[in-house]
């Protein structure tokens, strides 16, 4: 079955670094979708990538699809405190409306 | 309703007992789904329900999980017989389906954690 890896698993970063976190699928994929989990919450939904190539920002946040639609990766510029939490990737497949999700990176800050 | 309401928030049952899990989606989203976490793991598929269609068991682990699912409401999981390798968050989301694609992100409950002890 599909299976969709992050890399790195943990990611620790001082306060106005950058943080970029990498997600790859053994299938190519209809889309890809990126959820943000803080510590003790629910992931939270921050945007789906469709097109080959596609780029995509939010404020200092950039996601990019790949060409061949088997990986994405999650830049963020300048992090701060507020962006501690766990990222997950999800993939879907075609044909198919589940998501897998990927394992995750974990990003602390050290202020 | 505004959000993915689930109960009960948490729930500490002993071994070879069943619990009963509720979700209540997003009012118009037709689309549920359940996953489970395990503590600092990742989000782990069940089942997926989409309108009047089969729903995607795929993911049940073994035959003592099943879920069910009434119209475009309300869904339960059943753990039947728990094990304490049971013991995780279960989270439900919904989704707005849209031409036949579910083009929006899913919105999650906050969760039931399930403690078998």
């Amino acid at each position: 079955g599909q299976q969709v890896m992050q890399i790195p698993q943990y990611q620790h970063v001082q306060e106005g670094e950058d943080f970029t976190t990498y997600c790859n699928s053994s299938t190519t994929l209809s889309n890809i979708q990126w959820y943000k989990q803080r510590p003790g919450g629910h992931p939270v939904f921050l945007i789906q990538l469709v097109k080959s190539g596609e780029v995509k920002k939010q404020k200092r946040l950039t996601f990019q699809f790949g060409e061949a639609k088997k990986n994405s990766s999650l830049h963020i510029t300048a992090t701060q405190t507020t962006d501690v939490g766990t990222y997950f990737c999800a993939g879907k497949d075609f044909g198919n409306e589940k998501l897998t999700f990927g394992t995750g990176t974990r990003l602390t800050i050290i202020p | 309703g505004a959000g993915v309401s689930q109960s009960p928030s948490n729930k500490v049952t002993e071994k070879g007992k069943d619990v009963e899990l509720r979700c209540d989606p997003i009012s118009g989203h037709t689309a549920l789904y359940w996953y489970r976490q395990r503590l600092g793991q990742g989000l782990e598929f069940l089942i997926y329900f989409q309108g009047n269609s089969a729903p995607d068991k795929s993911g049940l682990p073994s035959d003592r999980f099943s879920a069910e699912r009434t119209g475009e409401s309300v869904s339960t999981l059943t753990i039947q017989r728990t094990q304490q390798e049971d013991s995780a968050v279960y989270l439900c989301a919904s989704s707005l389906v849209f031409g036949g694609a579910a083009n929006y992100g899913y919105t999650f409950g906050s969760g039931t954690r399930l403690t078998v002890v």
